[in-house]
């Protein structure tokens, strides 16, 4: 059972344009949500993270929209730049509860076109 | 943003050796450390929770006596692959969680990852 699920697989935008990659969970227990990318042959690095007491948080041009009774999730990046082509893995977990692990999404490979 | 390392980044070894990949944060002190699998176009599945002083937690399906894990401080992790074959050629990830009670609970940092050939 996949607790997380995201989409598009995979988005092409081009230079300047509005990605938008977005993750339903199912779990209500889950109260953080983090977004990572990552670059070939590389680990993932957290963008930017979110909690269920906040509808949207912003961190230069990364956004994140939170829903909770949809129980849904977004990343959306302003300005795309041919840089922020990698994949991003949206996440979820409960970790107040304890060391609990990151549930990841599939994965949006995301390329931005000149 | 907290520094978790991996070593090594690339390694190639024969069927039926064993390999040490190394999971070290750098500038903070890990309770827990996780260690993951990806494939390529793949998500990264999780195969362990490491405790510092106590057993790993393995994920269903994932041979405990195939993978050995040892978190022997507050910043080291090691995964050991014993006797590898070609099917457990993949990317191995290491992450950490930082500590609670600063202003970065809760965070997850990766390592850069470890590359395992196994001829």
């Amino acid at each position: 059972q996949q607790q997380v699920k995201q989409s598009p697989q995979s988005l092409i935008v081009q230079k300047g344009g509005i990605s938008i990659i977005n993750c339903a969970y199912e779990n209500t227990a889950f109260d953080y949500f983090p977004w990572y990318q990552q670059f070939p042959g590389k680990g993932p690095a957290l963008l930017i993270a979110i909690r269920p007491d906040v509808s949207e948080k912003k961190e230069g041009r990364f956004t994140i929209s939170f829903n909770k009774s949809a129980k849904q999730f977004s990343l959306h990046i302003m300005d795309s730049q041919p840089g922020d082509s990698a994949t991003y893995f949206c996440a979820a977990t409960f970790p107040r509860s304890g060391n609990t692990p990151l549930v990841f999404g599939k994965g949006t490979r995301l390329s931005v076109i000149a | 943003g907290a520094v978790v390392s991996q070593h090594p980044s690339r390694v190639i070894c024969k069927s039926g050796t064993s390999v040490k990949i190394e999971c070290r944060s750098l500038d903070f002190q890990a309770t827990t450390m996780f260690w993951y699998r990806q494939f390529p176009k793949q998500s990264l599945m999780l195969m362990a929770t490491s405790n510092e002083g106590s057993k790993a937690t393995y994920e269903q399906g994932v041979e405990k006596d195939k993978f050995l894990i040892n978190h022997a401080s507050l910043t080291l992790s090691t995964l050991t692959v014993t006797s590898a074959h070609p099917e457990d050629s993949s990317f191995y990830i290491c992450s950490a969680r930082a500590p609670k009670g600063g202003s970065r609970t809760d965070t997850q940092y990766f390592g850069p990852g470890t590359r395992l050939t196994v001829l």
